[in-house]
């Protein structure tokens, strides 16, 4: 089966740039996330969809991060405007539904960069 | 809050050798446990998972792990590593509470041939 696609793979702006990443998941897969990676660091949860509507954003910094998922598939994370902190690589991952042990699966990643 | 902890930020080994890395989580109640690898230019993918019952669970790649609760520790093991080993591995836990995933900061794995 296909996996996650994510793309850019890799994208480089300049700070108060905007910028978006997309995301489809596994076909079939309700649940969908996605996750920023500081270099040095393991993945932090940025937000969580079941279908179309959030279930967990409380680590989204809302004044510059925003996430859709209209029609409960495929998803965009945007960011503006971008600052220097923001670089990192952003992960989208998916997973059959939204329970205790689901096994999710990654995407490839896009690596950002602010200069 | 809940947390992970990978004490081991790099290892490195040569082929043969034994392999044990540490993981640590703090959450009193129902824990599921995940390792997730990362080759070099590739994706996180599951290693191996626990869920219940037997706390001994074999993965892929001839990795395994051992939950033990009293210890709030899932360590990962493999008898004899391979050059294709090295990779970045990545603790996670969910907990009853949250559902979320906590994952712990990495271990990056160099196996020299």
């Amino acid at each position: 089966e296909a996996g996650v696609a994510q793309s850019p793979r890799y994208k480089i702006i300049e700070k108060r740039q905007s910028v978006a990443f997309w995301c489809n998941p596994i076909s079939g897969h309700a649940t969908l996330y996605w996750y920023q990676q500081i270099l040095g660091q393991g993945p932090k949860l940025l937000i969580q969809f079941q279908n179309n509507g959030v279930v967990d954003d409380s680590q989204l910094p809302k004044d510059r991060f925003s996430a859709e998922r209209l029609k409960g598939v495929d998803s965009t994370l945007k960011i503006q405007p971008a600052k220097l902190e923001d670089s990192a690589v952003y992960l989208c991952a998916s997973s059959l539904s939204f329970a205790f042990q689901e096994t999710q699966y990654f995407g490839p990643g896009t690596r950002l960069l602010v200069l | 809050a809940q947390s992970v902890s990978q004490h081991n930020h790099h290892v490195i080994l040569s082929e043969a050798a034994s392999l044990e890395l540490g993981c640590n989580y703090s959450y009193g109640g129902t824990v599921n446990l995940f390792w997730y690898v990362q080759y070099p230019g590739q994706h996180l993918q599951l290693l191996l998972k626990y869920f219940s019952g037997d706390p001994l669970v074999k993965g892929i790649k001839g990795f395994e792990a051992e939950f033990i609760k009293s210890k709030f520790s899932f360590n990962l093991r493999k008898p004899s590593v391979q050059w294709s080993d090295t990779a970045e591995y990545f603790c996670a836990v969910t907990t009853s509470g949250t559902y979320k995933y906590i994952f712990g900061t990495g271990t990056r794995l160099k196996v020299l041939a």
